[in-house]
C-alpha cells in the first residue's frame, strides 16, 4: 500500500475554467475526506465520504464544488468556474470504519495545488 | 463547535535547544486531540494523538504532548531540536463523545518551526 496518492500535484488553470482532482485513499479505508489548505492557515473541512455517501458537506464547498465517490473506492473534486479565491492547496485524506484508535486517525495525501490566474 | 488556537506562527530555534509548541482548544465536549508535521512539498503526517489513557503521549522522534483537561490545552515539546525538525506544526481537535464514530478534524492554523544551526 502506498498510501493516499492525490493526482495532479500542481493546475494551473484561468480564471473561469474547470479542474478535477482525484485522490485514490488507502485501499481498506472506507472513509474519504477533503480539506482545503491556504497560505497561513491550517486545513478546512470541506466533504466526507463513508464509502460511498457523501454524508456531510461544509458550507465552505459552494455550489461550483462537487465531489464524488463512485463505489466508493477513488474519489474526485470538481471545481466549476473557478475563481482566484478558488487558489489552494486541496488535500484528502482516509481513514478506516472500525471503531477504535483507528477510526480518527486520518492519513493525509500529499495534496493537489491549484494556482487560478 | 470546536477551536483551536495555536499562539505562534512562527518560532526559531537554535539546534539542540529545547522547544514548545503551544496549542489551546476549546470544545463543549470531550476531545481527541492531535499533532500533524507538514515539511515542504509535502501532505500532513500524524505525529502524535491523544484518544484516551495516559495524558502524556510521545512521538517516535522524540516529540511528546501532554493533555490538559483543566487548561484545555495540548503542548508539544521536545528537549532538544534538530535540524530536520524544520517543520509546519498543527494541533487538530475531533469529538471524542461518540466513542470513536465521529472524524472530522478542526486544524490550528499551524506554527512554523525553524531550526537554525
Amino acid at each position: 500500500d502506498t498510501g493516499v496518492s492525490q493526482n495532479p500535484r500542481h493546475k494551473i488553470t484561468k480564471r473561469g475554467q474547470n479542474v478535477t482532482f482525484r485522490c485514490d485513499p488507502i485501499s481498506e479505508h472506507n472513509r474519504l475526506y477533503w480539506y482545503r489548505q491556504t497560505l497561513g492557515q491550517g486545513p478546512e473541512f470541506l466533504t466526507y465520504f463513508q464509502n460511498e455517501a457523501q454524508l456531510e458537506k461544509s458550507r465552505l464547498l459552494s455550489d461550483r464544488f462537487s465531489a464524488e465517490r463512485p463505489k466508493g473506492s477513488f474519489s474526485t473534486l470538481e471545481i466549476q468556474r473557478t475563481e482566484q479565491g478558488d487558489s489552494a492547496m486541496y488535500l484528502c485524506a482516509s481513514s478506516p470504519l472500525n471503531r477504535g484508535s483507528g477510526a480518527n486517525v486520518l492519513t493525509f495525501g500529499a495534496g493537489s495545488r491549484l494556482t487560478v490566474l | 463547535a470546536q477551536s483551536v488556537t495555536q499562539f505562534d506562527s512562527q518560532v526559531p530555534v537554535f539546534e539542540e535547544a529545547p522547544v514548545e509548541l503551544r496549542c489551546n482548544y476549546s470544545s463543549s465536549v470531550s476531545v481527541y486531540l492531535f499533532w500533524y508535521v507538514q515539511y515542504p512539498n509535502q501532505g500532513l503526517q500524524l505525529l502524535l494523538k491523544y484518544l484516551s489513557g495516559s495524558t502524556l503521549v510521545e512521538s517516535i522522534n522524540g516529540f511528546e504532548a501532554e493533555f490538559n483537561k483543566s487548561q484545555t490545552s495540548f503542548h508539544l515539546r521536545k528537549p532538544s531540536v534538530h535540524i530536520s525538525d524544520t517543520a509546519e506544526y498543527f494541533c487538530a481537535v475531533s469529538d471524542g463523545s461518540s466513542g470513536g464514530s465521529n472524524y472530522k478534524l478542526t486544524f490550528g492554523k499551524g506554527t512554523l518551526l525553524t531550526v537554525n544551526p
